[in-house]
């Protein structure tokens, strides 16, 4: 089956910089690579994804790229404020989803 | 509320006893997920439903646990003769299946605590 690591566990920055937070994946069959924030207590939210015919896709401050050859996709959050703290997921979806653990981002104002 | 909905949002219940959640998915979806998360982790497959054929079941699932889908519509995920592990956030989502990539809602969870 799938197997997706993501790192790091942990991030701390200031606010204004940027975050980046990378994955990889293993099963070469999967084509779908969303990425999730999860806020204390609640449920995760899709917050961008990208299919595996698109290299990069961008969203206003948050950004994916995927680099199929490698098995490899990053999140990049440009301009980041106190309300991006939050544990970001990263997923690959062949026939299931596989999540991996998590990111817990914290933004230092 | 148009989004994914679970019921009952808390459960407390004894080791050894049966318990039963539902989710209700967003309604012209034709895929539902169950999803286990715990604390600190990513949330963990368990079995998905493409209208009202399970279509696929992790093999951490083991024998206690079964959902259903009868209708197509909402979604049931039992647990018998529930241990200690079993206390997790347990996750459904809902997506339409199309084309080559499913985006996933997910609901607000129910939080099962074993004691």
């Amino acid at each position: 089956g799938e197997n997706v690591e993501q790192h790091p566990s942990t991030l701390s920055v200031q606010e204004g910089d940027s975050a980046v937070i990378k994955c990889t994946y293993s099963d070469s069959a999967s084509n779908y690579f969303p990425w999730y924030k999860q806020e204390l207590g609640k449920r995760p939210q899709l917050i961008i994804d990208i299919r595996s015919n698109v290299g990069e896709k961008k969203d206003q401050r948050i950004a994916v790229t995927l680099n199929k050859t490698a098995k490899h996709f990053s999140l990049h959050i440009t301009e980041t404020q106190p309300e991006d703290s939050a544990v970001y997921f990263c997923a690959a979806n062949g026939n299931q989803f596989y999540f991996g653990t998590g990111t817990s981002l914290t933004v230092i104002p | 509320d148009t989004g994914v909905s679970q019921n009952p949002r808390h459960k407390i219940t004894k080791r050894g006893q049966n318990v039963t959640f539902r989710c209700d998915p967003i309604s012209e979806h034709n895929r539902l997920y169950w999803y286990r998360q715990t604390l600190g982790q990513g949330p963990e497959f368990l079995t998905y439903f493409q209208n009202e054929a399970q279509l696929e079941k992790s093999r951490l699932l083991s024998d206690r646990f079964s959902a259903e889908r009868p209708k197509g519509s909402f979604s049931t995920l039992e647990i018998q003769r529930t241990e200690q592990g079993d206390s997790a956030m347990y996750l459904c989502a809902s997506s339409l299946a199309s084309g080559i990539s499913y985006e996933q809602y997910f609901g607000p969870g129910t939080r099962l605590t074993v004691t």
